[in-house]
């Protein structure tokens, strides 16, 4: 069975410009979040999807967005990028629930200049 | 505010040493505890997903225990080896309402170096 996958790996934006990243979940899972990772804070819940609604929302500005689609495929989006925002961005899917174990992907670097 | 806190930071020992680290979480309104490594330049993977007080679970030299009425869990490594050195992460999982609504907090994790 094929892992978690996200695209881009890597990516590099300037302040005030937009990004979105985009996450393939295990076949058959039905739940994907988002974690962002930076080195002070350890790793930080963003939210969480499920049959392409939000179902769960970390403390994160609303520049800080998502959707799901139909078949469990994500995106995130970060509108008006900050330098602070410069971080990995990893997605994570499961069968139902954040609750279940986590499949990890390798993640987005993203750096903002 | 929810807290997970784990102790070491960071810990190195020889290769055939054996070792341990807590993950301390919220004792009230427990439904679930997880314990991840984290390899550099791979993804977090999954130890354990641990439910019910007095768990207990072991995976090859690895193993972990969980007291819910005192908000704690160990893991233990049995005979370190080079390979396991990574970052171990615990999460606490938060129900808000039913158990499919709530949070996974993690904590910052213990970083294991094993020196051959």
């Amino acid at each position: 069975k094929a892992g978690v996958t996200q695209t881009p790996r890597y990516l590099i934006k300037t302040r005030g410009q937009q990004v979105t990243l985009s996450c393939s979940p295990i076949s058959g899972h039905r739940s994907v979040s988002w974690y962002q990772q930076t080195p002070g804070q350890g790793l930080q819940f963003l939210f969480e999807y499920f049959s392409e609604t939000q179902r769960n929302k970390g403390n994160f500005p609303g520049r800080f967005s998502g959707r799901q689609f139909s078949n469990s495929r994500s995106e995130m989006n970060v509108s008006t990028l900050e330098l602070g925002d410069s971080a990995l961005y990893l997605c994570a899917s499961s069968l139902e629930r954040q609750a279940d174990t986590q499949y990890f992907g390798p993640g987005t670097r993203l750096t903002v200049l | 505010i929810l807290n997970v806190e784990q102790s070491p930071q960071s810990l190195h020992v020889q290769e055939g040493d054996s070792t341990n680290f807590t993950c301390s979480f919220p004792s009230s309104n427990f439904y679930a505890l997880h314990w991840y490594r984290w390899e550099t330049a791979k993804s977090p993977e999954a130890l354990f997903v641990m439910t019910l007080n007095g768990d207990e679970k072991k995976k090859g030299r690895i193993s972990a225990t969980l007291n819910t009425k005192e908000g704690y869990s160990y893991l233990y490594i049995k005979g370190s080896q080079p390979e396991d050195s990574a970052t171990y992460l615990c999460a606490f999982w938060h129900p808000r309402g039913s158990s499919n609504t709530g949070k996974l907090i993690f904590g910052q994790g213990t970083t294991l170096q094993v020196k051959p």
